[in-house]
């Protein structure tokens, strides 16, 4: 079935450093949206994308989808304590607006 | 206004019985997904209601049921528990299924012993 690959699982990274998640659709998607989980929390929606090629920005945070309408990224620049958690995408099918859920990236800051 | 309401927040149960967990959608919120996480793992859909109707299943054993009502709150049923049940369930509400973001509950916790 229709699947969404996000990568890495994990990335460790020093406070400071750049961080980014990749999310990979076997299929044309509808839109695209991104969510952040907090340890202990639920998920938070982000952002969506809808255009292909669409670039959004949100203070360090910068989001982009593919031209394809089949990949999207997300990269936050200087990571900073608050940004700790998981981050997922989720892409919406064309055919019936399903969302199918990346497995998700868990960013840890290191000591 | 008012999240989406999950209740009850902490479950405890006992293998082989059935429990039953509930989502108050934010008001005017016609669709219900559910999903399940574990330790580690991602959010596995369960199913998606929109106007009492179910649209979408996941890949769920049928022992996990789910219905709407005319209000949209939403219930979802697992009968026969098993010991790898115990997950975090979460509830998402959206305005409707089409391109609209989901606002997720607190979720409930479900441990089965």
């Amino acid at each position: 079935g229709q699947q969404v690959m996000q990568i890495p699982q994990y990335q460790h990274v020093q406070e400071g450093e750049d961080f980014t998640t990749y999310c990979n659709s076997s299929t044309t998607l509808s839109n695209i949206q991104w969510y952040k989980q907090r340890p202990g929390g639920h998920p938070v929606f982000l952002i969506q994308l809808v255009k292909s090629g669409e670039v959004k920005k949100q203070k360090r945070l910068t989001f982009q989808f593919g031209e394809a309408k089949k990949n999207s990224s997300l990269h936050i620049t200087a990571t900073q304590t608050t940004d700790v958690g998981t981050y997922f995408c989720a892409g919406s099918r064309l055919s019936n607006y399903q969302l199918i859920w990346g497995a998700g990236t868990k960013l840890i800051i290191k000591p | 206004k008012a999240g989406v309401t999950q209740t009850p927040r902490y479950l405890i149960k006992t293998r082989g019985q059935q429990v039953t967990l509930s989502c108050s959608p934010i008001s005017g919120h016609r669709s219900v997904s559910w999903y399940q996480q574990t330790p580690g793992q991602g959010l596995q859909f369960l199913f998606e209601y929109f106007s009492e109707t179910q649209r979408n299943k996941g890949n769920f054993p049928g022992r996990f049921s789910g219905r709407q009502f005319s209000n949209s709150r939403s219930e979802m049923n697992v009968s026969t528990l098993e010991l790898g049940d115990s997950a975090l369930y979460l509830c998402a509400s959206s305005l409707d299924y089409q391109n609209t973001e989901a606002f997720f509950g607190q979720g409930t916790r479900l441990t089965v012993v």
